[in-house]
């Protein structure tokens, strides 16, 4: 089957510590997302990736390092730095980064802070 | 800021009702827009694209107005499983500013 996951879908946190998200799709896309949704609220984008080795900074980009090592894989690590991580993180991905190009979703990891 | 805006609800319809949603955006670059479905604590999943003509599938039918920079979603005849939050998308040409609206809540009474 294809399409996109995440791991793990919850995930709990000390306050100071490092996590690391992850996000595979087999869908051959060029285009890799990340978002932050708060609870009554929209996605946030936090960054994004055209193609291997690239990736840049969206909206809320502070406190989140991401990687895009392989096409497939487009993981993002929650640093100690972001203050209010708690929230649900969602990885899509595209075809292309074009405006014509549908977003596919993961169905998302819930990060609690403790 | 480029933004998209939509009448946060709740809208509390029964079953069989013709419901509309409406969401405009700032970005008059904005290109392509999307209408996507998000059920409680899932991921959004894609309902429909709105074309220049608009465009209609099944019983959703979705409208773009680029003058007044709106569009908006019907859908008729209510089911119960429709209730869920629609999330309204504009994207610009380049495909960075893919903006989302903060959503429209739908609950269908029976």
């Amino acid at each position: 089957d294809g399409g996109i996951t995440q791991s793990p879908k919850y995930l709990f946190r000390k306050e100071g510590q490092n996590v690391t998200l992850s996000c595979e799709q087999n869908l051959n896309h060029d285009a890799m997302y990340w978002y932050r949704q708060d609870p009554g609220q929209g996605l946030r984008l936090i960054y994004y990736s055209q193609i291997v080795n690239d990736f840049q900074k969206g909206d809320i980009a502070e406190g989140y390092s991401v990687s895009r090592e392989k096409k497939e894989s487009f993981p993002l690590t929650v640093t100690s730095a972001q203050k209010n991580p708690t929230a649900f993180y969602l990885c899509a991905s595209s075809m292309r980064q074009a405006a014509t190009d549908t977003q596919y979703f993961g169905p998302g990891t819930r990060l609690t802070v403790l | 800021r480029k933004e998209v805006e939509q009448d946060p609800g709740p809208f509390n319809v029964p079953e069989g009702a013709t419901v509309a949603f409406n969401c405009t955006y700032s970005n008059s670059a904005s290109q392509s827009f999307f209408w996507y479905r998000q059920d409680c604590r899932k991921e959004p999943k894609l309902l429909m694209s709105v074309y220049s003509s608009g465009n209609e599938d099944g019983r959703f039918t979705a409208q773009l107005n680029r003058a007044s920079q709106y569009i908006s979603l019907l859908i008729r005849d209510s089911k119960l499983s429709d209730s869920a939050t629609y999330l309204c998308v504009g994207g610009d040409n380049y495909g960075q500013n893919f903006v989302f609206g903060p959503g429209t809540r739908l609950s269908v009474l029976p």
